[in-house]
């Protein structure tokens, strides 16, 4: 059975800091998104990554695959209370289904 | 810009009622999957559809529970004779290509039992 586990579960930090959550495998996929929910919707995507050691930057998100496309981490810089919510990494392959983490459920203090 | 809907967004039944929850996917999409979320839990894949066909229904309860996606009109996740155990999200995502990379998903239907 495939898993994505993903840390800390949990995560309150003070706006401004700098926070890193982690997406990790034993199973190899083809592609890992990130999404994140925010309460009562549902998830929205930030990110695709597909080649091992690629890095994507979304402002002050930045998204890395590991090299052997097993995990990935989320950093995000100056954290701003817009940033809370829960963030869901999903990993395929293809032409099978999409697997979700359980999420880290970030909360950035004004 | 019409992304994902679903509806309704809340629905209440009673034990042994029917629930029906609707989903249209993106313009253009023909890809459509079923997830149920429960609180603190991640999302759990439950069927993947194309018009007019199952994909993929290994998610599924084997009982109570059917979808589909006709060929006009949005998708139907079906639920007969619900249980408290229904109670949960269940949120409906497209997609352009089979079991595409990215899917897109709708704002939910919560479900509860009383």
């Amino acid at each position: 059975t495939q898993l994505l586990e993903q840390s800390p579960q949990f995560l309150s930090i003070q706006e401004g800091e700098n926070l890193t959550v982690y997406c990790n495998s034993s199973s190899v996929f083809s592609s890992l998104q990130w999404y994140r929910q925010e309460p009562g919707e549902g998830p929205v995507l930030l990110v695709t990554v597909v080649t091992g050691g690629e890095v994507k930057k979304l402002k002050r998100l930045t998204f890395q695959f590991g090299d052997a496309r097993k995990d990935s981490s989320l950093h995000i810089t100056a954290a701003q209370p817009g940033d809370t919510g829960l963030y869901l990494c999903a990993g395929g392959r293809r032409d099978d289904k999409i697997i979700f983490g359980k999420g880290t459920r970030l909360h950035i203090l004004p | 810009n019409a992304g994902v809907m679903q509806n309704p967004r809340h629905l209440v039944r009673r034990r042994g009622q029917e629930a029906r929850l609707r989903c249209s996917p993106m313009k253009g999409h023909s890809h459509v999957y079923w997830y149920r979320q429960l609180p603190e839990e991640g999302l759990k894949f439950m069927v993947y559809l194309q018009k007019e066909n199952i994909i993929d229904e290994s998610g599924m309860p084997k009982e109570r529970f059917s979808a589909e996606f006709p060929k006009e009109g949005p998708s139907i996740l079906r639920i007969q004779q619900v249980v408290r155990g229904d109670s949960a999200a269940y949120f409906c995502a497209s997609s352009p290509q089979r079991q595409s990379y990215e899917q897109y998903f709708g704002p939910g239907t919560r479900l509860t039992v009383t």
